[in-house]
Order: structure tokens, then C-alpha cells, then sequence
């Protein structure tokens, strides 16, 4: 347990739907972050998010859409994805941006499993 | 700019061999350099970190020392167990604070 809770675990969406996935830390961390994970890829990061606002949007496609109402909560609205964007979806949070930098570290939560048919 | 590259997998071993898994880095400066560990069916979560040259990180058995002659990280386990199969992710930090991980390795243990 990690402090950072993903849901839902598993999604089935087909191309025409809208779905999200919510992230939540119980930390107390300012920054928080959405990464996707793919076969064979190496980890991508899409969004950041500090004392919430947007800070890095990493040339992700318009149909993924980041919101973050609070330091404690970030989602990311999907919408007319495409079969590629089957992935996991990891969220993460640390105290802020510059955690790592003072060897603090990111905290990860399980992912979210999508599969977009 | 700051960036790993790590040894590709995957790796398989037999229960109670030794493990090494190779990390270079290059960067400005000398960032805290971290392993992540990726179990089936879950997120990353950190294994083990050094902040500055010649520190030893040290965590579950796994060990990696911070060279900064060789610009290396290596990750090293004297014992394996099948529990250790998992994803393996070397990372260190840009300048403006974004973790940039490795491409993964990872290791399979067999009884």
C-alpha cells in the first residue's frame, strides 16, 4: 500500500465512449502525475500537475484530458480513444516538483488496465 | 539532458543465483539516482536511491553504488528468490524535477 489508490483496476471502453480514471494519495504530496505504461515501451510521462496546477503536458493527444480539483485528487477524461491507447495508466504523487530532485521519491499507484476495443 | 540506459531483459535465473542489472547514466551534476520495482499486476515502488557519489542504496538484499567514474548504477542481489521476478526500472531526475526511467528489465526467477 502505497497511499495512492487507482480506480477503476480494469477498463473496457470502445471507441465511442467516454470513461475516467480517477487517482487519489492520502499522502499530503503536492505534485501529481500521470504516466502510461505499454508493451515494449518505456514509461511515458503525460501530465503534471503541481499545487495543482498544470505543469507538463507531453504532447499527449486532445482526447486525454487531465483534471486535477485538489492536491489529493487528479483524473484523466478519455474520450474517442483509439485501439493504441490500450495501456496502464499509472498515477503518481510526490511532496512536490522538486522531490526528486532532494532524493525524495514519486509514489505509485497499481494502474489502471485499459483496453480500448 | 539527464538520462539512463539500462540493460534489456529479460533476464532469467534459477533461485539462489547471483543477479546484476546494468545501469549507465548520463547528466549534468549529480543527481540522486533511484531503482523502481514494478511486481506483476502493480505500480512502481522504490527499491532503493543514493544521493551522491560513492553512497550505497540498500533494500530487500538488492544493493547499487553511485560511480561516478564509470557513470554507473548497477543493481546487484547476492541470492534471488522467485518472489524477485518483477520489472526492474533504474531512473534520476531531470532538472525541472521529472523522473526519466529506464526502459526496464525484467527478471524471472525459476525454482
Amino acid at each position: 500500500e502505497t497511499g495512492v489508490t487507482q480506480t477503476p483496476r480494469h477498463l473496457v471502453m470502445g471507441m465511442t465512449n467516454k470513461k475516467s480514471l480517477k487517482c487519489e494519495q492520502h499522502l499530503g504530496h503536492n505534485a501529481m502525475y500521470w504516466y502510461k505504461q505499454s508493451a515494449k515501451k518505456p514509461l511515458e510521462l503525460m501530465f503534471v500537475y503541481n499545487f495543482k496546477e498544470q505543469t507538463e503536458n507531453n504532447s499527449v493527444p486532445s482526447r486525454f484530458s487531465p483534471e486535477c480539483p485538489n492536491s489529493s485528487h487528479l483524473f484523466l477524461h478519455l474520450h474517442t480513444l483509439q485501439p493504441e491507447d490500450s495501456a496502464l495508466y499509472l498515477c503518481a504523487s510526490s511532496q512536490d516538483l522538486s522531490a526528486v530532485i532532494t532524493s525524495d521519491t514519486q509514489y505509485f499507484g497499481p494502474g489502471t488496465r485499459l483496453t480500448v476495443l | 539532458g539527464n538520462s539512463v540506459t539500462q540493460m534489456e531483459g529479460p533476464v532469467t535465473l534459477s533461485e539462489e543465483a547471483f543477479l546484476t542489472i546494468n545501469c549507465t547514466y548520463t547528466a549534468t551534476g549529480y543527481p540522486s539516482l533511484f531503482w523502481y520495482v514494478q511486481y506483476p499486476g502493480e505500480g512502481l515502488q522504490l527499491l532503493l536511491k543514493a544521493t551522491k557519489a560513492d553512497d550505497k542504496g540498500s533494500n530487500k538484499g538488492f544493493e547499487a553504488t553511485y560511480r561516478k567514474e564509470t557513470t554507473s548504477f548497477h543493481l546487484e542481489k547476492g541470492s534471488v528468490q522467485v518472489s524477485d521476478s518483477a520489472v526492474y526500472f533504474c531512473a534520476l531526475p531531470d532538472s525541472w524535477g521529472k523522473l526519466q526511467f529506464g526502459a526496464g528489465t525484467q527478471v524471472v526467477v525459476t525454482p
